[in-house]
């Protein structure tokens, strides 16, 4: 099986940069997944690493080592809008269906 | 933007009736899923499916479950005799598949809010 695990919820000031952290526990790993979660909507595809290393997307980017079973996604001048759960998913095996961990809320304010 | 699209948006039924969503899939796309999340938890892999036929599915999704392709553009996932701890929002997804990276990547239609009473 897989195990995913990241805060629960995170703080942040307006303005701010914020890290997310993800680890995970799995074997035959193909990628790591962040997806962003407004209450009560869809998730939104922010990042998809298969590779180690970091990848930048505007104010939002992703790191990866698989060696360490470990992701964060890091998000730059933080807006209120940012506010959400932010969810790591991880695929494995011969899958591609990404396994959900249970999201880091972040909560920004003023 | 394509975008994958549900309907219903919110339904409410009484328990042990069957229930039916419905998704539309973004137009290329090759495999289609269904996932759900219990309100407050995390999301749950319930079904794929691919070539008109289900590829994985995870232990949520027994007997009770069932998906068709009714057409070529429609997924529908049904519900029979419901529970209450069915209750829940139920995002159906896409992905291309190509093999690529891109093509991995799930695109969520925006849910449907099943609410059994």
């Amino acid at each position: 099986g897989q195990n995913i695990d990241q805060p629960t919820e995170m703080t942040a000031t307006e303005g701010a940069i914020v890290q997310i952290n993800c680890t995970y526990q799995t074997s035959g790993f193909n990628g790591l997944f962040w997806y962003q979660q407004h209450a009560g909507e869809a998730p939104t595809f922010l990042s998809y690493n298969v590779l180690d290393g970091l990848e930048e997307k505007g104010r939002f980017s992703s790191f990866l080592s698989r060696s360490k079973g470990y992701s964060y996604l890091l998000l730059k001048e933080l807006q209120m809008k940012d506010s959400a759960s932010y969810l790591c998913a991880v695929t494995s095996g011969g899958s591609y269906i990404p396994t959900f961990g249970r999201g880091t809320s972040l909560i920004v304010h003023p | 933007e394509p975008e994958v699209t549900q309907t219903p948006s919110h339904q409410v039924t009484q328990m042990g009736q069957e229930v039916i969503l419905h998704c539309v899939p973004i137009s290329n796309h090759l495999y289609f899923y269904w996932y759900r999340q219990i309100l407050g938890q995390k999301v749950e892999f319930l079904v794929s499916f691919y070539n008109n036929e289900i590829s994985e599915k995870s232990e949520i999704f027994d007997d009770q479950f069932s998906v068709e392709r009714p057409d070529g553009s429609n997924f529908t996932l049904k519900i029979r005799s419901t529970k209450l701890e069915d209750s829940a929002m139920y995002f159906c997804a896409s992905s291309a598949g190509t093999g690529t990276k891109s093509g991995n990547t799930i695109y969520f239609g925006e849910g449907s809010w099943l609410t059994v009473v």
